[in-house]
């Protein structure tokens, strides 16, 4: 079956610590996102690639960091410096071209304690 | 800023009525409108995409565009209570910019 998977779906972490949030598609599409959802917020953009090796940063970037070494693959790095890092993260991907539709995968909750 | 805007409710309806969702959006070139659900805790789902103006309907959704108007609307007919969800609208304004601008989302509850 063709999808995006995002483990693991539940995280915890201790303040000052980083974590690797990981993103794996096989629907063979070009561009992966990362979004954070927070309550009453909606969707917020934090990276996005549209292509193997090269990657943009979104809306609220700081404090994170993203590869895209692999066209399958798209992980997100929460790094100590994001200041209010609990949230739900999403992760997306597209065929490149437009228009653009954006499938998601089942999110990974992380909270901080 | 490119805006889209949707009212954030709840909206709610009894079960068999017509649902009706509503978005507006700020940038004129914009290009693919999409409606996604999700349930609380989920991740969102595709449920329609539209890029002309009129109607596009799937099975109990229609999706309506009116670009003069900067207005794009879904309809849900025989609502159930699995459709009880947050729908969310989102704008890509086309050409190399492949971002979806997103509404906050309209909770919907359908009523037994």
């Amino acid at each position: 079956d063709g999808g995006i998977t995002q483990s693991p779906k539940y995280l915890f972490r201790k303040e000052g610590q980083n974590v690797t949030l990981s993103c794996e598609q096989n629907l063979n599409h070009d561009a992966m996102y990362w979004y954070r959802q927070d309550p009453g917020q909606g969707l917020r953009l934090i990276y996005y690639s549209q292509i193997v090796n090269d990657f943009q940063k979104g809306d609220i970037a700081e404090g994170y960091s993203v590869s895209r070494e692999k066209k399958e693959s798209f992980p997100l790095t929460v790094t100590s410096a994001q200041k209010n890092p609990t949230a739900f993260y999403l992760c997306a991907s597209s065929v490149r071209d437009s228009p653009d539709t954006q499938y998601f995968g089942p999110g990974t909750r992380l909270t901080v304690l | 800023q490119k805006e889209v805007e949707q009212n954030s409710g709840p909206l709610s309806v009894p079960e068999g009525a017509i649902a009706s969702l509503n978005c507006t959006y700020s940038d004129r070139v914009s290009q693919s409108f999409f409606w996604y659900r999700q349930y609380s805790g989920k991740s969102p789902e595709l449920i329609m995409s539209i890029y002309s103006n009129g109607d596009k309907e799937d099975g109990r959704f229609t999706a309506q565009l009116n670009k003069a108007s900067q207005y794009v609307s879904l309809l849900i007919r025989d609502s159930q209570p699995s459709d009880s969800a947050t729908y969310l609208c989102a704008v890509n304004v086309g050409g190399n910019n492949r971002k979806l601008i997103w509404g906050l989302g309209t909770s919907l509850a359908v009523n037994p």
